[in-house]
C-alpha cells in the first residue's frame, strides 16, 4: 500500500524556522496536504500543494517537489504554541488520504 | 469550526459486545470518514462514505462495519469489540474530495477502551 515517510520528533527553539520533511509514493498521485494536530485534539488543516513549487499561508509555508515525490512543511517564528505534531497527507485517485505517521514538534524557549 | 459531532466522546466497554460510535454533520458535506488513531501509526482510514448508502472500505476495515442512511450521520459499529480495537476514533467531513483538494475536517474524536 502506499505510505509516507516523516521524521518521528524535531525539536526547535521559539523564533526559530523548522522544515518537516515529506516523501511519499507516486502512485495515484494528486496531492499533498498538512495538518496540524494538538495534545488531545482534533487534526486541522493547514495547507495544500497540487503543482509545485511553494504555498504561504502565514507563518507557514507549504512546498512540494513532484519530480523528487517530495514536500516539506516549513514553519517561520516559531511560537510555543506551535507544539504540536505535523501530518503530511497524500490525496490519491480515489477520495481518500493517505496520512503519513506524523512529525511531533518540540518548541523550547 | 465544522459543524461535527462525535459521540459519544469517551467509552470503556467489554471484549465481545457491539459498540457504535456515531459521527453527525451539520454542514451537508457529501463525504464522510472514519480513521482510528494509535501511537505511531497516525490516522488510519477504516471506512468511508461517498453519498447516502455508498461506503467503501479502508486499509483498516477489519471487525468494523458502517452506515449512512442520511447525508448528516454516519455510524460506525465494531460487531464485536477486541482489546486491539482500543484507540481514538475520529470522524471526518470533506466537500472538496475527488476536486484534487481533498479538505477534510475533523470532529473531536472518541476515545474508546476496550477491556
Amino acid at each position: 500500500g502506499q505510505s509516507l515517510e516523516q521524521p518521528s520528533e524535531v525539536t526547535a527553539v521559539e523564533g526559530a524556522i523548522v522544515q518537516i520533511n515529506c516523501t511519499y509514493q507516486t502512485s495515484g498521485f494528486y496531492g499533498l496536504s498538512w495538518y496540524q494536530q494538538h495534545d488531545g485534539g482534533a487534526p486541522t488543516f493547514l495547507s495544500y500543494n497540487a503543482l509545485d513549487g511553494l504555498e504561504e499561508t502565514g507563518r507557514f509555508s507549504s512546498f512540494l517537489s513532484r519530480s523528487d515525490s517530495y514536500g516539506y512543511l516549513l514553519l517561520q517564528e516559531l511560537q510555543m504554541k506551535d507544539s504540536a505534531s505535523y501530518f503530511c497527507a497524500q490525496e490519491g485517485s480515489s477520495y481518500k488520504l493517505i496520512f503519513g505517521s506524523g512529525t511531533r514538534l518540540l518548541v523550547r524557549p | 469550526d465544522a459543524g461535527i459531532t462525535q459521540s459519544p466522546r469517551h467509552k470503556v466497554t467489554e471484549t465481545g459486545t457491539p459498540v457504535t460510535l456515531r459521527c453527525h454533520q451539520t454542514e451537508n458535506h457529501r463525504y464522510m470518514y472514519w480513521y482510528r488513531q494509535d501511537p505511531g501509526h497516525g490516522l488510519r482510514l477504516i471506512h468511508y462514505s461517498y453519498g447516502v448508502k455508498d461506503t467503501d472500505k479502508g486499509e483498516v476495515s477489519d471487525g468494523y462495519s458502517v452506515s449512512r442512511s442520511k447525508t448528516e450521520d454516519f455510524l460506525l459499529t465494531l460487531e464485536s469489540a477486541t482489546s486491539s480495537q482500543t484507540s481514538v476514533y475520529f470522524c471526518a467531513i470533506s466537500e472538496t474530495a475527488g476536486t484534487n483538494q481533498n479538505i477534510q475536517y475533523f470532529g473531536a474524536g472518541t476515545r474508546l477502551s476496550v477491556l
